[in-house]
C-alpha cells in the first residue's frame, strides 16, 4: 500500500527562526509535492520534485524552499519563519498513470508559528 | 480565485440517505478528482474522472463530469457514519497532472 509518513507531526516555532519539514515515501513515485492547507482555501501547492535533485515552484512558493535529495525524502524549508505560515503542511507523492495523476498524501504537519 | 469550487459549503444527512455534492471549475482539465479527509488525516482519493469520460462509479460513490458546463457531481448513496468527512474537487491539467486545484471543500456530516 501507498506510504507517505511525515515529520514532525506538530512542530512550534518561533517567528524568524528556521523550520525543516521531512517527507518519507515508500512507494517509488518520481513525484512529490508540498501543499498548505487553510480554512476557506483548501490545499495549496507550495513546490514539487520530478525527481531526486529536482525542485519546482508551485503557485504559492514565497517564503518556502524545497530540498529532494533522494526519491524518497522530500523536504520543506522554511529559512525565516513567520507567523503567516502557520498552518497544515501536507506531502503528497504521485505515480504517473495514464493521463491522470493520483497523489497519495501524508498524515499531515501542523505548525505554529508564534 | 480558486480554480474549483464546491458547493454546498457543509451539509448534513441522516445515515443511509443519499447526497450529492457539486463542483464547479473555471479551467480546462485533463482529469478532475474528488477527495475525502477526514479529520486529522490527509485526503484520500476517491475517484478519478478523465474529461472524455461522463461518469465513474466506485462502489456507493458516482461521479459525473459535464465538461461543456465545467462542473462535476459526487453522490454518495446509503450513507454511513463514517462517510463524515471534508469532499474536495481537484482539477489537473496536461502535463502538471499533479499540480492540482483544489477547492475549499464541502463538510459532510452523516447523523447516526
Amino acid at each position: 500500500e501507498a506510504a507517505v509518513t511525515q515529520s514532525p507531526r506538530n512542530k512550534v516555532a518561533v517567528t524568524g527562526g528556521k523550520v525543516t519539514l521531512s517527507c518519507n515515501q515508500t512507494n517509488n513515485h518520481n513525484n512529490m509535492y508540498w501543499y498548505r492547507q487553510d480554512t476557506g482555501h483548501g490545499l495549496r501547492l507550495i513546490h514539487y520534485s520530478y525527481g531526486a535533485g529536482s525542485t519546482e515552484k508551485g503557485d504559492i512558493p514565497d517564503g518556502y524552499k524545497a530540498s529532494r535529495p533522494s526519491q524518497e525524502n522530500f523536504s520543506l524549508i522554511l529559512e525565516l519563519a513567520t507567523p503567516s505560515q502557520t498552518s497544515v503542511y501536507f506531502c503528497a507523492s504521485g505515480g504517473l498513470g495514464f493521463s491522470a495523476e493520483t497523489l497519495y498524501f501524508g498524515s499531515g504537519t501542523r505548525l505554529t508559528v508564534l | 480565485s480558486q480554480l474549483a469550487e464546491e458547493n454546498p459549503w457543509a451539509l448534513s444527512v441522516h445515515e443511509g440517505e443519499s447526497v450529492t455534492v457539486n463542483c464547479s471549475y473555471k479551467t480546462s482539465i485533463t482529469a478532475l478528482q474528488w477527495y475525502r479527509q477526514k479529520s486529522g488525516e490527509g485526503p484520500a482519493q476517491l475517484i478519478l474522472i478523465r474529461s472524455n469520460e461522463r461518469e465513474k462509479r466506485n462502489g456507493r460513490l458516482r461521479a459525473t463530469l459535464d465538461t461543456s458546463s465545467q462542473s462535476s457531481s459526487l453522490s454518495i448513496t446509503a450513507t454511513r457514519c463514517e462517510d463524515t468527512a471534508v469532499y474536495f474537487c481537484a482539477t489537473g491539467r496536461g502535463s502538471a497532472l499533479g499540480r492540482l486545484h483544489f477547492g475549499a471543500g464541502t463538510q459532510l456530516i452523516v447523523i447516526p
